[in-house]
């Protein structure tokens, strides 16, 4: 079954940018889904980030989408999240997740980050 | 953005009960719903989509109803892995858009 493992730094100073990486095991990231992150703060609760494609088409939350860039590596099957000047509101545990059309399953198990 | 209201926030309730949620959308979304349960420390899982087809796998006291604003999601005989907290999600369009949650705790 297809799993998603979540990696990068837990912690990253205001202003700068956050980066993560979504391993795809299982199962091919160039299949016909949709890849998103996803995250979850006590003050937000859960807020949808953006997605990708394989070919590398992306939607974004146009909330944050001044300061998003989602990515894909095919070659590596995984994607990414980058999230520029941040500051303490984007303390959050990161999800990725496939999308099932445009539900979510399966979630990776997350990372907290704190800013 | 379409928001998604749950309600309670919490419910308490003990081994057996049936326990129903509701979630309202700002602006109707056909069956465009999902819910999720969600344990401390935990990913969300799918339970239920398209506002009442139950994801593979989830055991059938779990079910969902409700279309355009509406939506319930109901727990038959609470289990004591059931304790969790539970979300909706409308898949109707972009962002997609979650309920802040509703805590089933034991009384």
């Amino acid at each position: 079954q297809v799993r998603l493992q979540e990696s990068g730094p837990g912690l990253v100073k205001p202003s700068e940018t956050l980066s993560l990486t979504c391993a795809v095991s299982g199962g091919s990231i160039s299949s016909n889904h949709w890849w998103a992150w996803v995250r979850q703060s006590p003050s937000e609760g859960l807020e949808w980030i953006g997605e990708i494609y394989h070919d590398g088409e992306t939607n974004y939350n146009a909330s944050l989408k001044s300061r998003v860039i989602i990515s894909v590596d095919r070659s590596r099957n995984q994607f990414s999240l980058k999230l520029r000047s941040v500051t303490a509101a984007d303390t959050a545990v990161y999800f990725c997740a496939r999308e099932q059309e445009v539900w979510f399953a399966p979630w990776g198990q997350g990372t907290l980050v704190t800013v | 953005d379409i928001q998604m209201t749950q309600s309670p926030s919490s419910v308490s309730a003990s081994l057996g009960d049936t326990v129903t949620i509701t979630c309202r959308a700002s602006e109707g979304i056909g069956t465009w719903l999902a819910w999720y349960q969600q344990k401390p420390g935990k990913a969300p899982t799918l339970l239920i989509y398209a506002a009442s087809t139950l994801q593979s796998g989830v055991p059938s006291r779990f079910s969902g109803s409700g279309s355009g604003t509406d939506f319930t999601l109901t727990i038959s005989s609470l289990q004591p892995e059931d304790f969790a907290t539970y979300f909706c999600q409308q898949g109707n369009s972009l962002p997609r858009t979650f309920g802040q949650g509703t805590k089933v705790d034991i009384k």
